[in-house]
């Protein structure tokens, strides 16, 4: 079982609509949960942190944390074609020493 | 934001030779760096730890004596890759972590990775 599971898409939403991308990891000791955004040829970007349970939102972008079911979602809301990229979750995981281990990454698709 | 700068963007070496990345940290101390190297339609496979004034830490499978770390300062890390090869040619990225947004949680920025051909 990988540490960091993600669906691998793409996802192919229309303009306008929310894309929402699951992740699911398999340490329960892990705190730290991140989203990263990256485009082709490029390195990721920062777009969200969580740590607690619940929602956490910033601007068009909502993360949500569950421990108890050891899943992280982010939601893209009134997607654009700019947000046309990968979408990498990445965890703390505890049993690995605290590294940051990543998910394969989901590739989005905003169609105009 | 922490920033992070990776130089040179891109490299085309020949079979057999070496070649030095550099990553700095711009506007914060960074005690800790990370390598990764991503390969293409991949993730972000984590390479080495590299720790300011001591030995870095290699993930299982990479050959320290191949991929070369320095970490003499507090904004300066260096990977060299040594006598490369065409499976070498990979997408090098650094990171650090900026300590001073919330402490040990605190999330990896990344510089903006090195694109490395061997030909």
């Amino acid at each position: 079982q990988k540490e960091v599971e993600q669906n691998s898409g793409p996802l192919s939403v229309p303009e306008g609509a929310i894309a929402s991308l699951n992740c699911t990891y398999s340490d329960r000791g892990s705190q730290s949960f991140f989203w990263y955004r990256q485009y082709s040829g490029k390195s990721p970007e920062l777009i969200m942190s969580i740590y607690s349970n619940g929602d956490k939102e910033d601007g068009r972008f909502t993360a949500q944390l569950n421990k108890a079911s050891q899943y992280v979602s982010l939601l893209i809301r009134d997607s654009q074609p700019s947000d046309s990229a990968t979408y990498l979750c990445a965890a703390l995981i505890k049993a690995a020493g605290n590294k940051l281990t990543f998910g394969g990454g989901t590739r989005v698709l905003v169609k105009p | 934001g922490a920033v992070v700068s990776q130089h040179p963007s891109w490299v085309i070496c020949k079979s057999g030779t070496s070649v030095k990345i550099e990553c700095r940290s711009l506007d914060f101390q960074a005690t800790t760096m990370f390598w990764y190297r991503q390969f293409p339609k991949q993730s972000l496979m984590l390479m080495a730890t590299s720790n300011e004034g001591s030995k870095a830490t290699y993930e299982q499978g990479v050959e320290k004596d191949k991929f070369l770390i320095n970490h003499a300062s507090l904004t300066l890390s260096t990977l060299t890759v040594t006598s490369a090869h065409p499976e070498d040619s990979s997408f090098y990225i650094c990171s650090a972590r900026d300590y001073r947004a919330s402490g040990g949680w605190s999330p990896l920025h990344f510089g903006n990775g090195t694109r490395l051909t061997v030909t």
